[in-house]
């Protein structure tokens, strides 16, 4: 099974500033999502992180506010721009494995003040 | 757009006690997985099920896969207070397509 990690796991930020989130996997997975999940809650798709092409963004998720980059197969960063206390989150990294299998990172635990 | 609905959200029970989650759809789902999620980490895979019918053993967790491949169920036999956690279901419509997510049940385990 893939193993993922994130970078930072938690930060706290000034509003208006900017923190992009690393993701690395140790083996290539077929593709890379980034979720955004409130603490006891379910998670929701912010994009689907594509190799050497810009990120396909779910509906109320725009690519300037959530610039996200995958140069390689097992390496992808969020960033979360111009942070607002809304922005207050888990942000979570995903990477399929073959057809079905997914395996998720530890998260990073963002709070803006 | 698919609906997964989980339930139920809650669940506090004692040590030693059963207990069942499910999550229904309307929609068939070519897979579903289980995830349980503890507070500070990220959701680990419990199984994946791509067969209508099929049932899976984890241990004390038995994972069944609806023969419409519409619905799923997850039982816990005897939980512990080490079963305490965020489970979530997810589907997905296609081969790699995206996941769709329940709501998550919160499961509180009591010594």
């Amino acid at each position: 099974s893939a193993v993922i990690s994130q970078k930072p796991s938690r930060d706290i930020c000034q509003r208006g500033t900017s923190l992009t989130i690393q993701c690395q996997v140790d083996s290539q997975v077929t593709m890379m999502f980034w979720y955004r999940q409130q603490p006891g809650q379910s998670l929701t798709l912010i994009a689907t992180a594509n190799q050497g092409s810009e990120a396909t963004y779910e509906s109320g998720f725009v690519i300037d506010k959530f610039p996200i980059s995958r140069p390689n197969l097992t390496f992808s960063t969020l960033t979360v721009s111009n942070m607002s206390p809304e922005d207050s989150s888990i942000y979570l990294c995903s990477g399929r494995e073959g057809e079905e299998t997914q395996y998720f990172g530890p998260g990073t635990r963002l709070l803006v003040l | 757009t698919q609906l997964l609905e989980q339930s139920p959200q809650f669940l506090s029970i004692q040590e030693g006690e059963n207990l069942t989650v499910y999550c229904n759809s309307s929609s068939v789902f070519s897979s579903l997985q289980w995830y349980r999620q503890e507070p500070g980490e990220g959701p680990v895979l419990l199984v994946t099920v791509v067969t209508g019918g099929e049932v899976k053993k984890l241990k004390r967790l038995t994972f069944q896969f609806g023969d419409a491949r519409k619905d799923s169920s997850l039982h816990i036999t005897a939980a512990q207070p080490g079963d305490t956690g965020l489970y979530l279901c997810a589907g997905a419509s296609t081969s790699y397509g995206k996941l769709t997510f329940g709501q998550g049940t919160i499961l509180t385990v009591h010594p």
